[in-house]
C-alpha cells in the first residue's frame, strides 16, 4: 500500500555494523506494528508501539534489537552489531485501531514495501 | 504445535477452478482472522477478514470461519494465472500482536 512508506528498500550491512530501518506509517496512524519475515517462512512480529510508546516487544530478540516511535518522525528499528542470522525483510504496518481486542477492522491492512537486511 | 499452521504447499490448479486454503490455529481465543496475498519479493496485501463462523465472499474470494473446530479457509474461484502466489493466513487473539502461518504458495496453471 503506498500509504505506509518503509526505507531504504535495500540495506547491505557488513557483519558488526548498524542497521537503521525507517517506517512512515500512513497518515494519520499512530500505531505501527513490526514484522520480519526470514526466506520462505512468514511474518514474525517484532513489536507493537504506538507514539513515543512501545505496547508490546514480546518478538524483539532480547539484545542488538530496539525500536521506537517518536513524537513526530517515522519509527525506528535499530539492529546493532548486525550478524547474518539477521537477513530478512522487514515489513512495517501501520493501523488507526488500538488493537485492544474486539472485532478490529482493518488492523494492520496497510503493509509497507519492506526492507530487505542482507549482512555480509 | 505451531499457532498458525498451513500446508506450505505448493498448491496446483488449473486456471478457472476453484482454489481451496486452509488454516487451522491452536488459539481459541482467537477473534479476527485474516488472508493475506504475497508475491514474491513484495509486501503482503490484505485480501479477506472475517469475525464470525460462517462464510464471507468478496468477489471471487470466500472466506469460511469455523471457530468451534478452529478452522478457518480461503477459496477462490475461477482461478487465473495471475493468484498465483503466497497466501498468508493471519490470526488475532485479545493480544496487540497477530500471528501469521507460514503461507501456501498457489500456482494456477494456464
Amino acid at each position: 500500500n503506498a500509504g505506509v512508506m518503509q526505507n531504504p528498500r535495500h540495506l547491505v550491512r557488513r557483519r558488526g555494523q548498524e542497521a537503521r530501518l525507517r517506517c512512515s506509517p500512513v497518515k494519520g496512524h499512530s500505531h505501527v506494528y513490526w514484522y520480519r519475515q526470514l526466506p520462505e517462512e512468514g511474518l514474525k512480529f517484532m513489536v507493537y508501539l504506538q507514539k513515543e510508546n512501545i505496547i508490546d516487544e514480546s518478538g524483539m530478540p532480547k539484545e542488538r534489537f530496539s525500536a521506537e516511535f517518536p513524537k513526530e518522525g517515522p519509527s525506528i528499528l535499530r539492529i546493532q552489531q548486525v550478524v547474518r542470522g539477521d537477513s530478512a525483510a522487514y515489513f512495517c504496518a501501520s493501523s488507526p485501531f488500538s488493537g485492544t481486542g474486539g472485532y478490529i477492522s482493518n488492523t494492520e491492512a496497510f503493509f509497507g514495501q519492506g526492507t530487505r537486511l542482507t549482512v555480509v | 504445535q505451531k499457532e498458525v499452521e498451513q500446508n506450505s504447499g505448493p498448491l496446483s490448479v488449473p486456471e478457472g477452478a476453484i482454489a481451496s486454503l486452509n488454516c487451522t490455529y491452536s488459539d481459541r481465543v482467537s477473534q479476527s482472522f485474516f488472508w493475506y496475498r504475497q508475491y514474491s519479493g513484495k509486501s503482503p496485501e490484505l485480501i479477506m477478514s472475517i469475525y464470525s463462523n460462517g462464510d464471507k465472499e468478496d468477489g471471487r474470494f470466500t472466506a469460511q470461519l469455523n471457530k468451534a473446530s478452529q478452522y478457518v479457509s480461503l477459496l477462490i474461484r475461477d482461478s487465473q494465472p495471475s493468484d498465483s502466489a503466497t497466501y498468508l493466513c493471519a490470526v488475532r487473539g485479545g493480544g496487540f500482536k497477530t500471528i501469521f502461518g507460514a503461507g501456501t504458495r498457489l500456482f494456477v496453471k494456464a
